[in-house]
């Protein structure tokens, strides 16, 4: 079974960009969640999608925001691009929604780099 | 706030060892508890899961949760150089929280 994919790997944007990032879940995944990791916060939790639906979101502004298609693939937005939103952006696919007993399994991620 | 703490590191065994790796957390509601390792410039990799508190074993890894304590735990025994890498630990309600990751290296 192919595993989580996410486009594009590498993103060079300057300030005040915007930018779309994609994930596939495994197949048969239903909720999709995104991390942002940064050598000096880690791995911090944006939100969660499932059934379409946003379940939870973490502590970030309203530039970034996300989407599920019926197929389970999501995408995250980041708009008015700075220099702090340089990162590993990571999408993690479960079975059913996140917590409870669901192993959340990582894509590669997505390097932004912003200059 | 819910945070999980794991010590940064680097933690440093010589190879054939047991490397010991602590992580604690506050929510005494979390029900899951997950260890990931994460190798430079790639994505985290679960390595073990754990619900009940105890240990589980998973060949050379053995996890171990502790309720009571709010302290969870990876052992890696006859540590291999290839076993060097940041290890993150998360606890899960919803979301997954992470601790920052404890970064362990393997000496040959």
């Amino acid at each position: 079974k192919a595993g989580v994919t996410q486009t594009p790997r590498y993103l060079i944007k300057t300030r005040g960009q915007q930018v779309t990032l994609s994930c596939s879940p495994i197949s048969g995944h239903r909720s999709v969640s995104w991390y942002q990791q940064t050598p000096g916060q880690g791995l911090q939790f944006l939100f969660e999608y499932f059934s379409e639906t946003q379940r939870n979101k973490g502590n970030f502004p309203g530039r970034f925001s996300g989407r599920q298609f019926s197929n389970s693939r999501s995408e995250m937005n980041v708009s008015t691009l700075e220099l702090g939103d340089s990162a590993l952006y990571l999408c993690a696919s479960s079975l059913e929604a996140s917590g409870s007993q669901e192993t959340q399994y990582f894509g590669p991620g997505t390097r932004l780099l912003v200059l | 706030q819910k945070e999980v703490e794991q010590n940064s590191g680097p933690l440093s065994v010589p190879e054939g060892a047991i490397a010991s790796l602590n992580c604690t957390y506050s929510d005494r509601g979390s029900q899951s508890f997950f260890w990931y390792r994460q190798y430079s410039g790639k994505s985290p990799e679960l390595i073990m899961s754990i619900y009940s508190n105890g240990d589980k074993e998973d060949g050379r890894f053995t996890a171990q949760l502790n309720k009571a304590s709010q302290y969870v735990s990876l052992l890696i025994r006859d540590s291999q150089p290839s076993d060097s890498a940041t290890y993150l630990c998360g606890s899960g309600n919803t979301p997954l929280v992470f601790g920052k990751g404890t970064r362990l290296s393997v000496i040959a």
